[in-house]
């Protein structure tokens, strides 16, 4: 079974870009997660969804957007890019529901590593 | 809002036992995770713990306290491979984490 696939690996842009990161979920899982990983810290929570629908965002300002498609892919974009959202964005899925702890159990994917110039 | 707060960094030797220690304050709890890391990759998945008390798997245990706002993480028989950053979290709202800096381990001979 394929794990959380996540696209592209690595990319460059410069101060002003826009960014698409693109994700795919264990087969079966209908949540998935963005996080945003700085160097040295823990993964910070930008988004989740569940069945298509957002249900929470993390203190990302609005330069920062995702959706999820029907086959439970997402995407995750970052518009007017600065040189401090230069990090590892992670995209993680689950089982989702009722916020069990179960529920909660993320599979995260490789990432993408972005270095904003 | 949710605050976790995890030591930065231990070494130990291979064969040891180690424990990480995570406190955290937290508003709508549902289960504490640990996650571990090694440099370049993403965090995989350990354990969680929603009651109080130890759970263990393998080399790996992991204990809470709820009351204390309290967990850590026993590694046994440590081996070279174990080198790697622990990332304790808290799930809280429907299917979030918050992660704590991590608390990097290094494995020495």
């Amino acid at each position: 079974d394929a794990g959380v696939t996540q696209s592209p690996t690595h990319l460059i842009k410069t101060r002003g870009q826009q960014v698409t990161l693109r994700c795919s979920p264990i087969s079966g899982h209908k949540s998935v997660s963005w996080y945003q990983q700085v160097l040295g810290q823990g993964p910070q929570f930008i988004f989740q969804y569940y069945e298509k629908e957002e249900r929470g965002r993390g203190n990302f300002p609005d330069r920062f957007s995702a959706r999820q498609f029907p086959n439970y892919s997402s995407e995750l974009n970052v518009n007017a890019l600065l040189l401090g959202d230069s990090a590892l964005y992670l995209c993680a899925s689950s089982l989702g529901g009722q916020g069990t702890a179960g529920a909660n159990v993320l599979t995260f994917g490789a990432g993408s590593r972005l270095t904003v110039l | 809002g949710q605050n976790i707060d995890q030591p930065t960094e231990m070494t130990a030797t291979e064969g040891a036992i180690v424990q990480i220690n995570c406190t955290y304050q937290t508003s709508g709890f549902n289960g504490l995770f640990w996650y571990q890391q090694h440099a370049g990759e993403a965090p995989t998945f350990l354990s969680y713990n929603v009651l109080d008390g130890l759970e263990e798997k393998g080399r790996f245990s992991s204990f809470l306290s709820r009351s204390k706002g309290y967990s850590y993480l026993l590694l046994k028989e440590l081996q070279m491979k174990d080198s790697a950053s622990y990332l304790c979290a808290v799930g809280y709202g429907n299917n979030r984490l918050a992660f704590g800096k991590g608390n990097q381990v290094v494995v020495i001979p």
